[in-house]
This record gives structure tokens, sequence and C-alpha cells, in this order.
């Protein structure tokens, strides 16, 4: 079992380029977690899905991030433009159905915007 | 809303003397209560939740609705304990939201 795959690993790119991230969760993982992680902070989560339904994106930034889980599984964060403060880690996480199970977490895309 | 802090950023102990890590939480209904661990270069994974009652790892944790805390305790701490440590909390049901708290880095010295 590879896991909660996810890709890049890195990415740097300019202020005001676009990005995507990409996620695969554990077959079978009905619930999916984007999260940012910041330099010394906890993961921060951004949006979660329950299949395809985006069930809490309030902490998405709406007006420069989207994300799309097409049919319940892949799923791929974007942010266009990029800021400065998008510097971090992003997370992906999947659990077998909803917070209250264990979550399996990927190894992470660090992105640098210079 | 709910909330959880970690009021230590790091915690330096010496090997076999005993941890504890401090997380409060703020949360209006029943909470369910998770350590997670991140050790060096691996990926964040779950170390225990209050609902399961387990010992892992000699780590156990015990949730005080009274004083609104999860501390996450061990009697003898190993270098190997070393890592970051998040406390996290999500509500039951469809839809709760789900919380990590900014981390403790555990360090055990030789």
């Amino acid at each position: 079992e590879a896991g909660v795959v996810q890709s890049p690993r890195y990415k740097i790119i300019e202020k005001k380029q676009p990005v995507a991230f990409w996620c695969n969760p554990i077959s079978g993982h009905n619930t999916l977690y984007w999260y940012r992680q910041n330099l010394g902070q906890g993961p921060e989560l951004l949006i979660r899905y329950e299949n395809e339904e985006a069930v809490d994106d309030s902490q998405l930034p709406k007006d420069r991030f989207s994300a799309e889980r097409l049919k319940g599984v892949d799923s791929t964060l974007k942010i266009q433009p990029a800021e400065l403060g998008d510097s971090a880690v992003y997370l992906c996480a999947s659990s077998g159905a909803g917070p209250s199970y264990e979550q399996y977490f990927g190894p992470g895309t660090r992105l640098t915007v210079t | 809303a709910q909330r959880v802090t970690q009021p230590e950023k790091l915690l330096s102990v010496f090997k076999g003397a005993p941890v504890e890590l401090k997380c409060n939480y703020s949360y209006s209904g029943s909470p369910e209560l998770f350590w997670y661990v991140q050790y060096s270069r691996q990926r964040l994974q779950l170390l225990l939740r209050h609902i399961s009652r387990e010992s892992i790892k000699g780590f156990t944790a015990d949730l005080n609705k009274g004083e609104t805390s999860f501390h996450l305790k061990k009697p003898f701490a190993q270098e190997e304990d070393s890592a970051m440590y998040y406390c996290a909390l999500s509500g039951y049901g469809y839809g709760q939201n789900f919380v990590f708290g900014p981390g403790t880095r555990l360090s055990v010295l030789p």
C-alpha cells in the first residue's frame, strides 16, 4: 500500500503564477482533506471532501484557491495567482468516513513563491 | 468556534524522565480528541485518540471535560520519542470540522 500520494513534492514559482497540487488518497477512503502548514504552525484545514462533495471549505481563500475532486477519488488544489504568503507545505490526507476517523497523511508539497 | 491550544512550543526532557505535553480545547459540544505525531522526515500520523483509550508507545491521554484538557503523558521518555506532537479536535457526525493545535516539539536528551 503506497498510502496517500502527492505530487509534486517541491515547487518553486514566481508570484502571480498559477500552481496546482495533486493528491491520490488511499483506496476506499471517502473523505479527503487539504491542509496548509506554515512554518512552525499546525496544519490548517483548507477543504474537506466527503466523496465528491466539499463539506467544509470555510478556510479556503476562494478568491485565488480552488479545488476539485472529480469522481470522488483524486483531488487537485489550485492557486491562481500565487502570492508570497502562499509559501507553505500543502498536505493531503484521507480517512475512512469523516473526521472522527484516523487520517492518513501524504508527504506534502513544499511550495516556495518568490 | 472550536480551538486547540498547546502552550509549549518546545519541551526538553532527559531520557527516563516523565513527559507531559499539554493540550487545551474549546468546543461547545462533545469533542473527539486526537494526538498526531510527526517524526523527523516522516509523515504526520495518528498517535492516539481518546475514544479508543489505548496506550500507544507508552503514551496515554485522558480527556478532562471539566478542564477542557487532553494532556499527553508518558512516564519514562525515550530518545525516539523526539518529534512534533499535535493535538487535534473534531466534533462527531457528518459535516463536523477538524482543527489542529500549533504543536509542541519534544526533545528527549540523552
